[in-house]
């Protein structure tokens, strides 16, 4: 299976500070890497997919990066409603497998 | 738009069958490929399997046979069971659909949560 591991594990920001967070494959994966966020008693959504493609509705504040074995989502100006668990997973395979999630609070 | 919705005993005995159905409404079942993702509570994301509206099913190992999905193209709708459950099975499970382009998880179900428990 290949691991997906995400960094920082939590994390605190500000309203206006620029996001990071990343996510390491443990082979290559290409750009078959999608990120979703996940509030709180609620299904997961999708944010990116194909590394770096906005799924439809998604602001544009967000975005995504990276190939091969490193990823990274970025948020430029973080907002209140921006709370939330992030998830990397990868497509490359099966089975498909997540990142553990990198939860970011205000 | 396709919208998507479990159903399913909310609770279920150690050592039975575990089974949810997913509604598809608001587009074809021959659109995407089906998944189910389970989360137990206070942890991450597991990827249980996917079935194309042909039949073909992928499972993934860790379920060591444990798992069958299903599709009912006519009623539009898909279905999971996972037999032998132990308490590690308790979890929200969610159906979603898998865009066959982009091969990302696009739609997603509400979940329902299932616990085992006797």
């Amino acid at each position: 299976d290949i691991q997906m591991t995400q960094s920082p594990s939590s994390l605190s920001a500000s309203v206006g500070d620029r996001v990071t967070i990343t996510c390491r494959a443990s082979q290559n994966i290409v750009r078959f890497l999608n990120w979703f966020q996940q509030k709180p008693g609620r299904a997961p959504k999708l944010l990116v997919y194909a590394a770096s493609t906005l799924q439809t509705g998604v602001p544009s504040r967000f975005s995504g990066g990276g190939s091969g074995t490193d990823f990274t989502l970025t948020i430029s100006s973080f907002q209140p409603e921006d709370f939330g668990t992030y998830y990397c997973q990868q497509s490359y395979n099966t089975p498909r497998t997540f990142g553990q999630g990198t939860k970011v609070d205000i | 738009q396709v919208q998507l919705q479990e159903s399913g005993p909310g609770l279920v005995k150690p050592s039975e069958t575990l089974s949810l159905t997913c509604n598809v409404s608001g587009g074809s079942i021959t659109t995407y490929y089906w998944n189910w993702i389970r989360q137990p509570p206070g942890k991450g994301l597991e990827w249980l399997g996917y079935i194309y509206h042909s039949g073909s099913t992928k499972y993934n190992p860790s379920l060591k046979s444990r798992l069958t999905i299903s599709v009912d193209t006519p009623k539009n709708q898909f279905s999971l069971k996972l037999n032998s459950v132990t308490a590690a099975d308790t979890a929200v499970y969610y159906c979603l659909a898998g865009d066959y382009a982009t091969d990302a998880f696009a739609i997603w179900g509400q979940g329902t949560m299932v616990t085992v428990s006797s």
